[in-house]
């Protein structure tokens, strides 16, 4: 195990709605990147959050917006859901080169 | 655009047998490479991982060879088991200190015959 814990596990929402997905970092990680992984694919990353600020981004639309608490925590939040946005989203917590894996959140958008 | 990519999607081997899994990719600045496990529901797991200075490490059963002039990049896996059935991901970091920003490949199938 790797201590990155997320939450739901599972969740389907309706196309045009908003959802926000959490994540515990690994004890004393005080980065967190957020991946989108469609079936079939590797994870793309979508953004990572360094000391509670943004610290890069992928190739995501706005609509993909982040937050990391003082604890390193974190928080994914996608508004106006669309069907292409159906995937399973891992979390990943790191204190340097080494990114470990939560079990991620499979979102279903109908 | 940059990618990683790994040459077969499926790879099917004979419990025992070693395993050998290839990635090549093109970001020739690239500073640090992961080997990720991921099992059905399941997150990545980390393996190995090798910065761009060595050409080989090594771990329990498992060893990553790095081939910089041709930008290509391999996991042998010893005596392999059937618990090392899952998807294999070969990933890169840009740049050593860019903090896991990672560029992951398509995956490649193990599949282990008893």
């Amino acid at each position: 195990e790797t201590g990155v814990t997320q939450s739901p596990t599972h969740l389907i929402k309706t196309r045009g709605q908003q959802v926000t997905l959490r994540c515990s970092s690994q004890s004393g990680h005080n980065t967190v990147s957020w991946y989108q992984q469609a079936l079939g694919q590797g994870p793309q990353f979508i953004f990572q959050y360094y000391r509670e600020e943004e610290n890069g981004r992928g190739n995501f639309p706005p609509r993909f917006s982040g937050l990391q608490f003082p604890n390193y925590s974190s928080e994914l939040n996608v508004n106006a859901l669309e069907l292409d946005d159906s995937a399973l989203y891992l979390c990943a917590s790191s204190l340097g080169q080494s990114a470990f894996f939560g079990q991620g959140t499979r979102l279903t958008v109908v | 655009g940059e990618s990683v990519g790994l040459h077969l999607p499926t790879l099917s081997v004979q419990e025992g047998d070693n395993s050998i899994i290839n990635c090549a990719y093109s970001n020739s600045a690239s500073d640090y490479f992961i080997w990720y496990k991921q099992e059905s529901g399941k997150g990545p797991q980390f393996i190995i991982d090798i910065r761009s200075n060595m050409d080989k490490r090594q771990g329990q059963r498992v060893t990553v060879l790095l081939n910089k002039t041709v930008k290509h990049l391999s996991l042998q896996i010893a005596a392999t088991q059937p618990g090392d059935s899952a998807v294999y991901f070969c990933a890169e970091n840009p740049a050593w200190g860019a903090n896991s920003k990672l560029t992951f490949g398509k995956g490649i199938t193990l599949s282990v015959r008893p």
